[in-house]
């Protein structure tokens, strides 16, 4: 069975442009969930969709967007890119968001000029 | 002060070594306590969830949480090269993925 699947595995953008980073959950997972991890560091939750509707968002600034598709795959969207932008994306997949069957994918790492 | 911190490393001991993984945290409320098992250039994987206080076991993984002292730690029996990774843990109020706060991870290398 396939995983989380991210896409793309990398990119590199400049600053003032704009992102739009793809998650697929595993089959059946209704729950998406979105994490920046900065080098050195913990991941950090962005948003939360369950049912194509947004059941938490993370302390993080307006710039940043996302949605979920009637499939459950979804979106992360960030505008007006900075270079403290620059991390790992990561996208984790739940059955109905619990943490204990979360998955996550393997990333897309995002460097800003 | 962060709500949860964790030695970042790096840890490095031989193979067949018992592995001590710690985290402390500030938050008395956090109910939820979990470990995460990251590679280099993967997705965090989950090791170990557990509820409130106490001890919980699978194969060579042993996690135990000390509410009083607000202190949770991971244990590797019989450490592989393979156990080589960065380590998180983590820590809710609910039973929520949104609701997670993760620690900042430490880097353990097992040597042959």
């Amino acid at each position: 069975d396939a995983g989380v699947t991210q896409s793309p595995t990398h990119l590199i953008k400049t600053r003032g442009q704009h992102v739009t980073l793809r998650c697929s959950p595993i089959s059946g997972h209704k729950s998406v969930s979105w994490y920046q991890q900065v080098l050195g560091q913990g991941p950090q939750f962005i948003f939360q969709y369950y049912e194509k509707e947004e059941r938490g968002r993370g302390n993080f600034p307006d710039r940043f967007s996302a949605r979920q598709f009637p499939n459950y795959s979804s979106e992360l969207n960030v505008n007006a890119l900075l270079l403290g932008d620059s991390a790992l994306y990561l996208c984790a997949s739940s059955l109905a968001g619990d943490p204990n069957e979360q998955f996550f994918g393997p990333g897309t790492r995002l460097t800003v000029l | 002060q962060k709500e949860v911190e964790q030695d970042p490393g790096p840890l490095s001991v031989p193979e067949g070594a018992i592995v001590s993984l710690n985290c402390t945290y500030s938050n008395s409320a956090f109910q939820y306590f979990m470990w995460y098992r990251q590679y280099s250039r993967k997705g965090p994987e989950l090791l170990m969830y557990t509820y409130s206080s106490g001890n919980k076991e699978d194969g060579r993984f042993t996690a135990q949480v000390d509410k009083s002292s607000k202190y949770i730690s991971l244990f590797i029996r019989d450490s592989q090269p393979s156990d080589s990774a960065t380590y998180l843990c983590a820590m809710s109020l609910y039973s929520s993925a949104s609701k997670i706060i993760f620690g900042s991870g430490t880097r353990l290398s097992i040597r042959p």
